[in-house]
């Protein structure tokens, strides 16, 4: 277990629907970050939180948006799906400045049908 | 110039052998360069790290053997072994933000 708790596990859902995926990160980390692996694929980052607020962006769609709560749980909220977002969605959180390495959930594995 | 090149994709090595994996960037404000071992079915896990201040950095059977001036970076995989297998990806980060993932190598250690 590394800390980093992801739920649910496993989605499956149709195209164009909603969907909320959960983060809570390891004791003590203070950023949150979500990155998407598709099949085959390396890790693209989306975004990053700190304490509660947005730090960086990366090639994160419209459609999706995320956000970090006052106890540091982050979701990460996919709408008007497509079969194109299917992935393994990773999470993973770090203490901050000077802390610089990762630690990652598990994953939640999207399949949009 | 975000970008971290990342080779091979895949990589065969016999048991007892040695397994390495190459990496670029463009970027001189990245600060910290770390190695992530991600088996099947789990999120990535980090290996080892290095900062550009040192030449190379060794933790048992794994080292990162670093060239700044080149702006290159590989991770050595010594007396590799079936139990090694797994996807590897090297990365690149500037204060303490943003990881920028290589694409990864798919090892596997023949026994």
């Amino acid at each position: 277990d590394s800390g980093v708790t992801q739920t649910p596990k496993h989605l499956i859902t149709a195209t164009g629907q909603r969907v909320t995926l959960r983060c809570s990160p390891r004791s003590g980390d203070l950023s949150v970050y979500w990155y998407q692996q598709s099949l085959d694929q390396g890790l693209q980052f989306l975004i990053q939180y700190y304490n509660g607020e947005e730090r960086a962006k990366g090639n994160i769609l419209e459609r999706f948006s995320a956000q970090q709560f006052p106890d540091l749980h982050s979701e990460l909220n996919l709408s008007s799906l497509e079969l194109g977002d299917s992935a393994l969605y990773f999470c993973a959180s770090s203490g901050g400045a000077g802390t610089y390495g990762y630690t990652f959930g598990s994953g939640t594995r999207l399949t949009v049908v | 110039q975000q970008q971290v090149k990342q080779s091979p994709q895949s990589l065969i090595v016999q048991k007892g052998g040695i397994s390495i994996i190459n990496c670029a960037y463009e970027n001189t404000a990245f600060d910290y360069f770390p190695w992530y071992q991600q088996f099947p079915g789990k999120g990535p896990a980090l290996l080892i790290a290095i900062r550009p201040d040192v030449s190379e950095k060794k933790e048992g059977r794994f080292t990162i053997s670093f060239n700044k001036s080149a702006k290159q970076f590989s991770l050595h995989i010594m007396d590799s072994q079936p139990g090694d297998s797994a996807t590897y990806f090297c990365a690149a980060n500037t204060g303490g933000f943003k990881t920028i993932f290589g694409a990864g190598t798919r090892l596997f250690v023949k026994a």
